[in-house]
């Protein structure tokens, strides 16, 4: 059970140039998210899917678009690099709790410097 | 204002004393609260969770939650070297939102031997 796994670790691009960051879950869980964390920001929702088939915009989605492929894969591309994507990203997958809410898991995070 | 703010770090305390991690959220409708901990170049990963006001422990930590005054707490007793990180409050509104988080910026807790 590898939990919440991301592809690459480190990635290094030019500006303009396009790349997917690649996430799986093996936890059976639904729902799916993607953020980016800046120094001194915490963490940011840029896009999440709450089933397979379906996404949805957070808070920071310019520049970037997904694809849930199946119930275990999230995948985030940009198409033209900018240097203000210079971040790190990390996918997460949540569990429904008996109490109510959800709890989400991190993948180990991609970081992505656009030169 | 911020949707989540927490205490400005970074926070310095002796190792075996408590430390006190505090986080304010603006939208009443919240109805979870999360606190995930983050070491240096890792991911966060969840501490605990609170929904109902009171206290909450685990171990030694405690969550408080007080949804009239809109804040929650997280309490480490007998702090340890090892609880050096940072950490972070997310909260988790209702309705069309549930199941996203909102975090704060996090704060820098350092416990020194």
């Amino acid at each position: 059970n590898a939990g919440v796994t991301q592809t690459p670790k480190f990635q290094v691009l030019k500006t303009g140039q396009s790349m997917t960051l690649q996430c799986a879950q093996d936890m059976n869980h639904n729902s799916m998210y993607w953020y980016r964390q800046d120094p001194g920001m915490g963490l940011r929702l840029i896009y999440y899917s709450a089933s397979e088939g379906t996404t949805d915009k957070g808070e920071v989605p310019n520049g970037y678009n997904v694809s849930r492929l199946n119930k275990r894969e999230f995948s985030l591309r940009l198409e033209s690099a900018a240097p203000s994507q210079t971040s790190v990203y990390f996918c997460a997958s949540s569990l429904a709790m008996a109490q109510g809410g959800e709890t989400q898991y991190f993948g180990p995070g991609t970081r992505l410097l656009v030169l | 204002q911020k949707e989540v703010e927490q205490n400005s770090g970074p926070l310095s305390v002796p190792e075996g004393a408590i430390a006190s991690l505090n986080c304010t959220y603006s939208d009443r409708g919240s109805q979870s609260f999360f606190w995930y901990r983050q070491y240096s170049g890792k991911s966060p990963e969840l501490i605990m969770f609170i929904y109902s006001n009171g206290d909450k422990e685990d171990g030694r930590f405690t969550a408080q939650l007080n949804k009239a005054s809109q804040y929650v707490s997280l309490l480490i007793r007998d702090s340890q070297p090892s609880d050096s990180a940072t950490y972070l409050c997310a909260v988790m509104k209702g309705g069309t939102s549930y199941g996203k988080l909102t975090f704060g910026q996090g704060t820098i807790l350092t416990v020194h031997p």
